[in-house]
């Protein structure tokens, strides 16, 4: 596509639930990063993919918080028995290579957990 | 610790005028700066980069400007537009290119009529 696609774009779950939000990069690009973004605050780094290596998940609050990419392509954030603080717009963006130009950035899913 | 300061939340300037956004930072480890642009609901818009080894970097309307022995950059929009309102972002690298990116919290940036 011709930007990085993300969705939902709005989930609200109870606390304790397990969701799952999805990022499609553009097309050919090979790295692919998620951040979470608290109201007010910049975007905070979560993890990041080249292909389907997962090189870095320093990022990650906890271990209720997973990744993958298992083609190389589209993207799975899993974060499982959701906490209020989980609560945020998280961001997904991918670039051709790594080390190689600026990211992208999708629009983001905001999560709000009740 | 914050490793990358946007000290100023907001900004309101003229149309037409110079809008001069700051940014600093603390870790001499990076190397390539990045600011985004950010409309309500959006996700961040890349705008313009600059490597460590440059010291100004220029697209239209827009110019970065890096001071490494001040760990100083700034953003310069000449001339601002009412489009241009929106909250932008300073993040930082520091593997010369994109990896991961550190931001500022982010300044809000109004340019009136």
């Amino acid at each position: 596509g011709a930007g990085v696609s993300q969705s939902p774009r709005y989930k609200v779950a109870k606390r304790g639930q397990d969701v799952a939000l999805r990022c499609d990069p553009i097309s050919g690009h090979v790295s692919l990063f998620w951040y979470q973004q608290a109201l007010g605050q910049g975007p905070e780094f979560l993890t990041y993919f080249q292909n389907e290596a997962q090189l870095d998940k320093s990022g990650l609050p906890s271990d209720r918080f997973f990744a993958e990419r298992p083609e190389g392509s589209v993207s799975t954030l899993k974060i499982q028995r959701t906490q209020q603080e989980d609560s945020a717009v998280y961001l997904c963006a991918s670039s051709l290579v790594l080390g190689g130009g600026p990211q992208h950035f999708g629009d983001g899913t905001r999560l709000s957990i009740l | 610790d914050q490793q990358v300061k946007q000290n100023s939340p907001s900004l309101s300037v003229q149309e037409g005028r110079i809008s001069i956004l700051n940014c600093d930072y603390t870790n001499s480890m990076f190397d390539y700066f990045l600011w985004y642009k950010k409309y309500p609901a959006e996700g961040p818009t890349f705008l313009i980069s600059i490597s460590s080894i440059k010291d100004k970097n220029e697209d239209g309307r827009f110019t970065v400007f890096l001071n490494k022995s001040a760990k100083h950059l700034s953003l310069h929009i000449v001339p601002s537009q009412p489009g241009d309102s929106a909250v932008y972002f300073c993040a930082a690298d520091s593997q010369g290119g994109s990896e991961k990116l550190v931001f500022g919290k982010g300044m809000k940036l109004t340019v009136n009529p």
